[in-house]
């Protein structure tokens, strides 16, 4: 079945600092993948997403390319800030032939991060 | 739009008790899930609905765990009996190919 392994946290960096979560997924046919965050109390925000190879998503300064020869979808940020601190979670939307959604997402365990001033 | 409104925010009960979560997804949006989420497990989904059908309850851990969506604008969970391992944030989330998340509800069943 369909699967997200993010890597393991938590991850602590000072302000400033170069971030990249990486995301490896396992899937049949081509997903639609999407980074969702999670600020402490709160549910999960749609931070970016992707819906075919060698497609870039952004947002906030957060990027994150489509590499579907390597199955990955990992993120960066060039220079991190406290108020990035939350839960990214990296997620897969599987397309069925017709290239509609099934609308179940598959979620990785989640990766908490940690920005001191 | 208000996005996704549930209820209570906040939930605290006693073992036993039975326990009704609400809500309100986005108007226009297809497709409606339920998710638990604890430290131990992380974010699990529970059931989810198209067009207020349920598709997939899989994810639900036992028969004391119901879920219905009697129209398109209103879902509920309910746990009977409620017990302490169901302390968690349950989160309702909306939508078609990206999912909008509500703030969650956090019940501490004592």
């Amino acid at each position: 079945g369909d699967s997200v392994t993010q890597m393991e946290g938590p991850v602590t960096l000072s302000e400033e600092a170069f971030l990249t979560i990486n995301c490896t997924y396992t899937a049949t046919g081509y997903p639609s993948l999407f980074w969702y965050v999670q600020y402490p109390g709160e549910g999960l925000q749609l931070l970016l997403k992707a819906t075919k190879a060698d497609d870039k998503g952004s947002n906030k300064g957060f990027e994150a390319t489509y590499r579907k020869e390597t199955t990955s979808f990992h993120l960066e940020k060039g220079s991190v800030q406290v108020s990035d601190s939350a839960v990214y979670f990296c997620a897969l939307s599987p397309l069925n032939a017709g290239g509609t959604s099934y609308g179940k997402l598959t979620f990785g365990q989640g990766t908490i991060l940690t920005v001191h001033p | 739009d208000a996005g996704v409104i549930q209820s209570p925010r906040h939930e605290v009960t006693e073992m036993g008790q039975e326990v009704t979560l609400r809500c309100k997804p986005i108007s226009g949006h297809d497709y409606l899930f339920w998710y638990r989420q604890t430290m131990m497990r992380g974010l699990e989904l529970l059931i989810y609905f198209n067009n207020n059908v349920p598709i997939d309850d899989s994810g639900m851990p036992e028969d004391r765990f119901s879920a219905k969506m009697p129209n398109a604008s209103f879902s509920t969970l309910k746990i009977q009996p409620s017990e302490p391992r169901d302390s968690a944030v349950y989160f309702c989330a909306s939508g078609g190919h990206e999912q909008y998340f509500g703030p969650g509800t956090r019940l501490t069943v004592t």
